[in-house]
């Protein structure tokens, strides 16, 4: 059964700061890896989706790398704001093409 | 465009009654995938549909069902409700067969509380 845990649980920083999010996961027979944004209450906004075969993606200040042999991924974070505050959830498609996802960090950027 | 839609955004029931969620797709996706987050947690997987046809379905008790229509909206419907079953469906289409390769897109979800 795969499972997708999530580090830190909770990350404080002050504005301008780089940041690094993690995420494990203990099944590599995976066909993608997708890094998701949620706001408080609402739902998901997909950031970055990478393939199996891809090694990372970027988009903005947002960069998310995939290490599939051992089992992570990293989502890295230039220059933050405080607009970036909020929920970062992981998810990883298996065969069954069903998303698992992690319990997420969640991001506070500080003035 | 329109995203995915979900109906209704909030909701109130006591324990034991039955509800219905819906969930209109992008227009032109035809596979719908349902999840439940309880506060706190990650979305879990209950099921997915593809041209009205159960294509998965995760560890959910038989008091969650769910179905897809012609115009490939779909509802989630779940029986006896439980203090347990509180949390924020989320609703996620895509464009093809609901496959691996495929990115899904969320709606914003319904909050369910049962008291």
């Amino acid at each position: 059964k795969q499972e997708v845990t999530q580090i830190p649980a909770a990350l404080s920083v002050p504005e301008g700061e780089n940041l690094v999010l993690n995420c494990s996961f203990t099944d590599s027979a995976i066909y993608n890896l997708q890094w998701f944004r949620q706001d408080p209450g609402k739902g998901l906004t997909s950031l970055l989706l990478i393939q199996s075969s891809q090694r990372e993606q970027t988009s903005g200040r947002l960069n998310a790398s995939l290490d599939k042999s051992s089992g992570r991924s990293t989502l890295y974070i230039a220059a933050s704001q405080p607009g970036d505050s909020a929920t970062y959830l992981c998810a990883v498609t298996g065969t069954a093409s069903k998303l698992t996802f992690g319990t997420g960090t969640r991001l506070q950027v500080t003035l | 465009d329109a995203g995915v839609t979900q109906s209704p955004t909030h909701l109130i029931k006591t324990r034991g009654q039955q509800v219905t969620l819906r969930c209109s797709p992008i227009s032109g996706h035809k596979s719908v995938s349902w999840y439940q987050q309880v506060l706190g947690q990650g979305p879990q997987f209950i099921f997915q549909y593809y041209e009205k046809e159960e294509r998965g379905r995760g560890n959910f008790p038989d008091r969650f069902s769910a179905r897809q229509f012609p115009n490939y909206s779909s509802e989630l419907n779940v029986n006896a409700l439980l203090l347990g079953d509180s949390a924020l469906y989320l609703c996620a289409s895509s464009s093809g067969t609901g496959g691996a390769l495929e990115t899904q897109y969320f709606g914003p979800g319904t909050r369910l509380l049962v008291l």
